[in-house]
């Protein structure tokens, strides 16, 4: 059974950073292709970041190019979004994604 | 980009009845389309895929269909479990892109 776990969100300043991790098991990491998602409060769902399953291609939605990073580690079963410059407009809760298989989130909130 | 266009923005209709979601592609996107069902305080949960497959864990009363960009969700006999926003999402081409969502509420 598909298993993505995320953790890393919170309260966070604007300006700030922050590092997402998801965790997977269940499945062959390896072999996907993995996704960000994010969701802000009370509104719809927003593609984040893109990154296939050996890392060589990486996409990025435009509202994050530059200040987002996404990685992975194939030996740990893990996916990172590392998060820099944030504004109150990155906050959301933030899901991981195999094709369609979604972790439960995790909540990042960008306020002074 | 594709624009995934959802109408309506909301519905409204008694336990039982038939509901009907629609999705409106900008362009082709062949069958790459999901439907997925998002409870309050919930992950969405994958619904349909492939246009008209359903998943698993959701009861032949959820249909999926095509008609070239349009795209429909039909519920036969809404439950009460079946309340909800229900988003479409094309991964035909990057990026990925939703719909701004349907919500299914009781009448």
């Amino acid at each position: 059974q598909v298993q993505l776990v995320e953790s890393g969100g919170g309260l966070v300043k604007p300006g700030g950073s922050l590092r997402l991790s998801c965790v997977a098991s269940g499945f062959t990491f390896r072999d996907y292709y993995m996704s960000w998602i994010r969701q802000a409060p009370g509104k719809g769902l927003e593609w984040v970041s893109h990154i296939s399953n050996d890392g060589s291609t990486i996409y990025y939605a435009d509202s994050v190019k530059g200040r987002f990073t996404v990685s992975r580690d194939n030996d740990k079963n893990s996916l990172h979004l590392q998060m820099d410059s944030l504004t109150a407009d990155d906050t959301a809760v933030y899901f991981c994604a195999r094709v369609h298989d979604w972790g439960q989130g995790a909540l990042v909130t960008v306020s002074s | 980009e594709i624009v995934l266009t959802q109408s309506p923005a909301t519905l409204s209709v008694s336990p039982g009845e038939r509901a009907t979601l629609s999705c409106r592609a900008s362009q082709g996107i062949s069958n790459n389309l999901a439907w997925y069902q998002q409870k309050p305080g919930q992950a969405p949960r994958l619904l349909i895929y492939s246009a008209s497959t359903r998943a698993t864990d959701f009861p032949a009363r959820f249909t999926g269909s095509m008609s070239g960009t349009e795209f429909t969700l039909a519920i036969s006999s809404l439950q009460s479990e079946d309340f909800a926003v229900y988003y479409c999402q094309q991964y035909y081409h990057w990026p990925l892109t939703f719909g701004g969502g349907t919500k299914v509420e009781i009448k």
